[in-house]
């Protein structure tokens, strides 16, 4: 069965600095990884797929990375903003998805 | 366009009585998946449908979780006899192809509530 872990569970930093936020999987054996956003209350937005044949994939100012020997997976956020503040959720898809458990940011004004 | 859609937003009902929850995913997409998020457990999945045929099940709790999908759209997950553990956010999400597909991507609903007193 598919582990996911997420670290840190939660994250603070001041507007403008840059987020990394990691993950970890046990299982290899994936067709893709989805970074997905969470707002309280409300369903999960994609941010970003990487193919299981993908080192990196981006979008604006979002940048995730994927080492699938090595069964990790970073997501950078640069210049972080306050709007940036949600919970962050990898998920490995075998063709369903295995979620970490989040990490929630928190971006200061 | 629009994008996956579930009804109602927010349930609750007594211990004991049946609930349905309605998900109406994304136009063209074959692929429709069920997932349960708890504050115990975090984000589960539940089960999978292709077309109107749901090939992996392994994900429901037990046997008072059900699911259909009619038409190739639109799914019903049925709890019946609705106990407190079951109080949670049921999430569905929809995929343009699904059945393992490097580029396959799950767009989700804004989920059902539950609550079960």
């Amino acid at each position: 069965k598919q582990e996911v872990t997420q670290i840190p569970a939660a994250l603070s930093v001041p507007e403008g600095e840059n987020l990394v936020l990691n993950c970890s999987f046990t299982d290899s054996a994936i067709y893709n990884l989805q970074w997905f956003r969470q707002d309280p209350g409300k369903g999960l937005t994609s941010l970003l797929l990487i193919q299981s044949s993908q080192r990196e994939q981006t979008s604006g100012r979002l940048n995730a990375s994927l080492d699938k020997s090595s069964g990790r997976s970073t997501l950078y956020i640069a210049a972080s903003q306050p709007g940036d503040s949600a919970t962050y959720l990898c998920a490995t898809n075998d063709y369903k998805l295995s979620f970490g458990a989040g990490t929630t940011v928190t971006v200061r004004a | 366009g629009a994008g996956v859609s579930q009804s109602p937003s927010n349930k609750v009902t007594e211990k004991g009585k049946d609930v349905e929850l309605r998900c109406d995913p994304i136009s063209g997409h074959t692929a429709l998946y069920w997932y349960r998020q708890s504050l115990g457990q975090g984000l589960e999945f539940l089960i999978y449908f292709q077309g109107n045929s749901a090939p992996d099940k392994s994900g429901l709790p037990s046997d008072r979780f059900s699911a259909e999908r009619t038409g190739g759209s639109v799914s019903t997950l049925t709890i019946q006899r609705t106990q407190q553990e079951d109080s949670a956010v049921y999430l569905c999400a929809s995929s343009l192809e699904g059945g393992g597909r490097y580029t396959d991507t799950q767009y989700f609903g804004p989920g059902t509530r539950l609550t079960v007193l």
